[in-house]
């Protein structure tokens, strides 16, 4: 069975610190690559996204990951964390069967 | 009012009563999905519709009960829940299926008794 797996689940983090959220994918084809943010009491909402093409993909509010085919992995990056990156970090992916699988979510606390 | 509203925001029911959850979307988009989102667990995929069409029921037990009745709207009618039950229930939408972006709502926040 298709399954996510984000192996941090708390992370605290000082502002200016660089961020690295793993995420890792088992399914064998071809897949669609989301990273979703939850800022406290708001909406899920769609930081980046990977379809095709250059595996490194930026997203919103300097955040960006790398595909790694070979390792079935979509980590998310950060240079340089600010306090309003405070959140909850949701890894998802789409197969060709449409199903949309998350993973159990990481929440980030970066402090000022 | 833009984006994917849900209503009620909090609900609070015993086991016995029948209550209904109503999503709405205001993007023109053609597929509405139902998530549970519980403690500590992933986001469970319940159900999926496009075109009002349901494509997906991710083996969700009867007594939750979807409804579609355009590809603006979508309900989850709840009958005779059990606690385990309780847990934040999200609408989301999108242009399709295949890998689209999700828009989500805020979620209604169930409680059963």
């Amino acid at each position: 069975a298709q399954s996510v797996s984000q192996h941090n689940h708390h992370v605290i983090l000082s502002e200016a610190a660089s961020l690295e959220l793993g995420c890792n994918y088992s399914y064998g084809g071809t897949v669609n690559l989301f990273w979703y943010v939850q800022y406290p009491g708001q909406h899920l909402q769609l930081l980046l996204k990977y379809f095709s093409g250059d595996p490194l993909v930026k997203g919103i509010k300097g955040f960006e990951a790398e595909f790694i085919k070979s390792k079935f992995s979509f980590n998310l990056r950060k240079p340089s964390v600010q306090w309003s990156d405070t959140a909850e970090y949701f890894c998802a992916v789409n197969a060709l069967d449409y199903k949309y699988i998350f993973g159990t979510g990481t929440r980030l606390k970066v402090l000022a | 009012e833009t984006g994917v509203t849900q209503t009620p925001r909090h609900l609070v029911m015993g086991m016995t009563n029948k209550k209904s959850l109503k999503c709405e979307q205001h993007l023109g988009h053609n597929a509405m999905y139902w998530y549970k989102q519980s403690a500590k667990k992933p986001l469970e995929l319940m159900f999926v519709y496009n075109f009002k069409e349901q494509t997906e029921n991710n083996s969700v037990p009867s007594r939750f009960s979807p409804e579609c009745p355009n590809s603006s709207h979508l309900f989850l009618h709840l009958h005779t829940l059990q606690p385990e039950d309780s847990a934040l229930y999200l609408c989301a939408s999108s242009q399709g299926l295949g890998g689209y972006e999700q828009y989500f709502g805020p979620g209604t926040r169930l409680t059963v008794t």
